[in-house]
């Protein structure tokens, strides 16, 4: 049963133009939601991250927006850069029992051409 | 129940102590990682181990010390810990690389 799920194996999107990233979860115990991003032969690096009080965090070209409702978050990337392209992980946390459950998606390859 | 467990699930030591922390899947599955989550700060990915091999080392400082015997046990060896290692260590296991990963319920670590 997959609480995070990612539906967009792989986007592709030209330079300068807005990336549109999508993650849906179930579970609404989720409270934490996080956007990794990772290169090839490389870990995954934080990127952004929103707790779901709020409903848009922003920092610099990156905006994530939480829609609690449709359980649902998106990573917008504007401009989007060459340097961009990697697999964008989203993942959800909640803290259950005292101990943390942290549920990641299985990512989206995104590639921006110059 | 994740699959993953950890143990223990709470530790203290000082930092002149040595200490591992302990890591079994019961999933099946290839791959295994360590996390660190520190108070308010995100995941921060520290070893991945690949069918026993390591694949993965995010530079992270040689007071931590991984071994994985086999594709079910992940250990993290603690040695001279500094007091801002304290933190929530995070096992989790998936079954290939970057697939969907499992996590266990963790170690809290407080290092005095």
């Amino acid at each position: 049963d997959q609480q995070v799920k990612q539906n967009s194996p792989s986007l592709s999107v030209q330079e300068g133009r807005i990336s549109i990233l999508n993650c849906d979860y179930t579970n609404s115990m989720f409270d934490y939601f996080l956007w990794y991003k990772k290169y090839p032969a490389e870990g995954p690096t934080f990127l952004i991250s929103i707790s779901s009080i709020k409903d848009k965090n922003e920092d610099g070209r990156f905006t994530v927006f939480l829609n609690k409702s449709a359980k649902h978050l998106s990573l917008h990337i504007v401009p989007s850069q060459p340097g961009d392209s990697a697999v964008y992980f989203c993942a959800a946390s909640f803290t259950q029992g005292g101990s943390e459950k942290l549920v990641f998606g299985k990512g989206t390859k995104l590639t921006v051409n110059p | 129940e994740t699959g993953v467990t950890q143990t223990p699930r709470h530790l203290v030591m000082g930092m002149t102590n040595k200490k591992s922390l302990k890591c079994e899947q019961h999933l099946g599955h290839n791959a295994m990682y360590w996390y660190k989550q520190s108070a308010k700060k995100p995941l921060e990915l520290m070893f991945v181990y690949s069918l026993e091999e390591r694949v993965e080392n995010n530079s992270v400082p040689s007071r931590f010390s991984p071994e994985c015997p086999n594709s079910s046990h992940l250990f993290l060896h603690l040695h001279t810990l500094q007091p801002e290692d304290s933190a929530l260590y995070l096992c989790a296991s998936s079954r290939r690389v970057w697939e969907e990963q499992y996590f266990g319920p963790g170690t809290r670590l407080t290092v005095t």
